[in-house]
């Protein structure tokens, strides 16, 4: 079963970066990772995703290990917006891009 | 505004009645899935559709649970004679037919049975 692991919750400092990790130990090769955010009330919302290699974008980099069964979200200056549940997910490219969310990590930052 | 969009926001029901829920998915996009998400809890996979087929749906929760996307475009989920176990938000998203791309969600329909 294509399962993540994460903490049940971090806390971060205003504009301190802060490195969310994830364990997948049972990837697969074509599996893609994923991160997803949700605050209340609201659908998640995508943050960044990669196969192998790591990957940057606006909103947070990603940095996958060597081995790929583990990958650390981060967001280099964390801003109360900011604060969330973040969702470390596979997404299995040959099973329908099934992704199967855990609980995710609850982020809060203190100002 | 271009985004998945859900109908209604909120449905409150009670038990034994059908409700059906409605997703129009990000225009240019040929798949579309549906979740459900429990309070505490991350989404849980339901089903899924490439254009108008729908390819998975062994994870549908019940034979209660139907959804169809008949002209490729919006989808429905129907829940018959619900259970004050199927309250929950439900969530659709979608995405592109690009390998492993990120899926577009919605900002889900709350449904309590009473």
């Amino acid at each position: 079963d294509a399962k993540t692991t994460q903490p049940n919750s971090m806390e971060s400092n205003e504009e301190e970066p802060v490195h969310l990790p994830c364990n997948h130990s049972t990837i697969s090769g074509t599996d893609y990772i994923h991160w997803y955010r949700q605050l209340p009330s609201q659908g998640p919302e995508y943050v960044i995703h990669g196969l192998t290699s790591n990957v940057n974008n606006r909103m947070a980099s990603l940095a996958i290990a060597e081995d790929r069964k583990s990958s650390t979200l981060i967001l280099h200056r964390a801003t109360l917006r900011d604060a969330a549940v973040y969702y470390c997910i596979l997404n299995l490219l040959y099973n329908n891009n099934d992704m199967r969310f855990g609980a995710g990590t609850r982020l809060t930052v203190k100002p | 505004d271009t985004g998945v969009s859900q109908d209604p926001r909120h449905k409150i029901t009670k038990r034994g009645q059908n409700v059906t829920f409605r997703c129009d998915p990000i225009s240019e996009h040929n798949r579309l899935y549906w979740y459900r998400q429990t309070l505490g809890q991350g989404p849980e996979f339901l089903t899924y559709f490439q254009n108008e087929a729908q390819l998975e749906k062994s994870r549908l929760l019940s034979d209660r649970f139907s959804a169809e996307r008949p002209k490729g475009s919006f989808s429905t989920l129907e829940i018959q004679r619900t259970e004050q176990g199927d309250s929950a938000m439900y969530l659709c998203a979608s995405s592109s037919g690009l390998a492993g791309v990120e899926q577009f969600f919605g900002p889900g329909t709350r449904l309590t049975v009473l």
